[in-house]
């Protein structure tokens, strides 16, 4: 089965500090691993995903399959990073599966 | 607005009832993606057309179908709407149907009574 697990619903840290949301996932093929992004009062987008491997605002995020992880990373923390992180798993059939999000809070 | 649009923002309604959610995706996108977004079930995919076929299928109820049109804006029919039905619908559309972004829209949210 598909699965992802983003174990902290809730991260604050202080602007920056060095941040890292996890991911975990359980997949048996070839996962396709994205990470979204939803500002407040802003539409869900693309932060950015593992085939491209390129950074976005800072952001970097390597896939290992042998510990089945996406963790996010950013070495500071800007109060505008503040928001609602989803780790998302494309796999059999296209079909999408999400995590349950974390809400990073960036502390000034 | 050249982004994906979605009517109506709100809905109210009662259990039993059948409504119907429209997304228009962006300029030049052929793929739409349908979302649920509910507190206790999170994001869920429901299911990808593209070009007006069905390309991907999730977590999407019997009671719920959809459709892409030739002028590819699509529509999300609920119907015997329960209250867990009650949730935030993200459509998403991009330009192919599998390596591309996609890019959402607001949103519309069903409020079941």
């Amino acid at each position: 089965a598909q699965r992802v697990t983003q174990p902290e619903k809730l991260l604050s840290v202080f602007k920056g500090a060095p941040v890292e949301l996890k991911c975990n996932y359980s997949y048996s093929g070839s996962p396709e691993l994205f990470w979204y992004v939803q500002y407040s009062r802003q539409r869900l987008q693309l932060l950015l995903r593992h085939i491209s491997r390129e950074s976005i605002k800072g952001f970097t995020a390597d896939l290992n399959k042998g510990e089945t992880s996406f963790h996010l990373k950013k070495p500071f923390a800007q109060e505008e990073d503040s928001a609602m992180y989803y780790c998302a798993l494309r796999g059999y059939g296209q079909n999408f599966v999400f995590g349950p999000g974390t809400r990073l809070s960036v502390l000034p | 607005d050249s982004g994906v649009t979605q009517t109506p923002k709100h809905l109210i309604t009662a259990t039993g009832q059948r409504v119907t959610l429209r997304c228009s995706p962006r300029s030049g996108d052929l793929s739409v993606y349908w979302y649920q977004q509910s507190l206790d079930q999170g994001l869920q995919f429901l299911i990808q057309y593209y070009n007006g076929e069905e390309r991907a299928k999730g977590n999407i109820l019997e009671r719920f179908s959809a459709q892409q049109f030739p002028d590819l804006h699509s529509e999300l029919n609920l119907s015997s709407l329960e209250l867990g039905d009650s949730a935030l619908y993200f459509c998403a559309s991009s330009v192919g149907w599998a390596e591309d972004t996609q890019y959402f829209g607001p949103g519309t949210r069903l409020t079941v009574l």
